[in-house]
């Protein structure tokens, strides 16, 4: 059984440029969650999605920040015109039912801007 | 005060001994708790969670809730050097969007 797969796993990008991560469920999860992890701190929830829904995107920045679940295909967290700050390692999550219970991670995309 | 507190160590144990991990969280209708291990640059692995008061056990891993005292803790028992990590305590709230909210972690020292 593949686990949640991300891609890529490091992402150099230089300020102002687009950012683009991908993130693929275990099979049979429906559910995804996007977490981000700055340096020496803990892990933020961002945005929730299932399949061409977004259910909750409280934690996700105002600007710049835009996420999706298509029909097909993986779920992308976009950010625009990166900056220094975006630099962080940003998790996807799966479950297999509404609720958020027994989240699992992917190996995580670690976004540098240089 | 943070939703989700942990004492974030590090906390060092020597090998073979117990080791105890605490959480407090501020939300009174949290009904989801987890805990998760982290390993330096790696990603948070889910251990254990529990859904109701008292202890779940698994392996040499236990968890313990008490939703009155908004606490809940995690014992690993004859730890091991490999047991070092980060461990993220996790609630649930009760928004029931499915987001979690994460501790800050503590970090573990098991010492051969």
């Amino acid at each position: 059984n593949a686990g949640v797969m991300q891609n890529p796993r490091h992402l150099v990008r230089r300020r102002g440029q687009e950012a683009r991560l991908r993130c693929s469920p275990m099979k049979g999860h429906s559910h995804v969650y996007w977490y981000r992890q700055l340096p020496e701190e803990g892990l933020k929830f961002m945005v929730y999605l299932q399949k061409e829904n977004i259910i909750d995107e409280s934690g996700m920045p105002k600007e710049r920040f835009s996420a999706e679940f298509p029909k097909e295909g993986p779920s992308i967290l976009r950010i625009q015109q990166v900056v220094r700050g975006d630099s962080a390692a940003y998790f996807c999550a799966s479950s297999p039912q509404e609720g958020g219970v027994e989240q699992y991670f992917g190996p995580g995309t670690r976004l540098t801007v240089t | 005060q943070k939703e989700v507190e942990q004492n974030s160590g590090p906390l060092s144990v020597p090998e073979g001994a117990i080791a105890s991990l605490n959480c407090t969280y501020s939300d009174r209708g949290s009904q989801s708790f987890f805990w998760y291990r982290q390993y330096s640059g790696k990603s948070p692995e889910l251990i254990m969670f529990i859904y109701s008061n008292g202890d779940k056990e698994d392996g040499r891993f236990t968890a313990q809730l008490n939703k009155a005292s908004q606490y809940v803790s995690l014992l690993i028992r004859d730890s091991q050097p490999s047991d070092s990590a980060t461990y993220l305590c996790a609630v649930h709230g009760s928004s029931n969007t499915g987001k979690l909210i994460f501790g800050q972690g503590t970090t573990l020292q098991v010492k051969p």
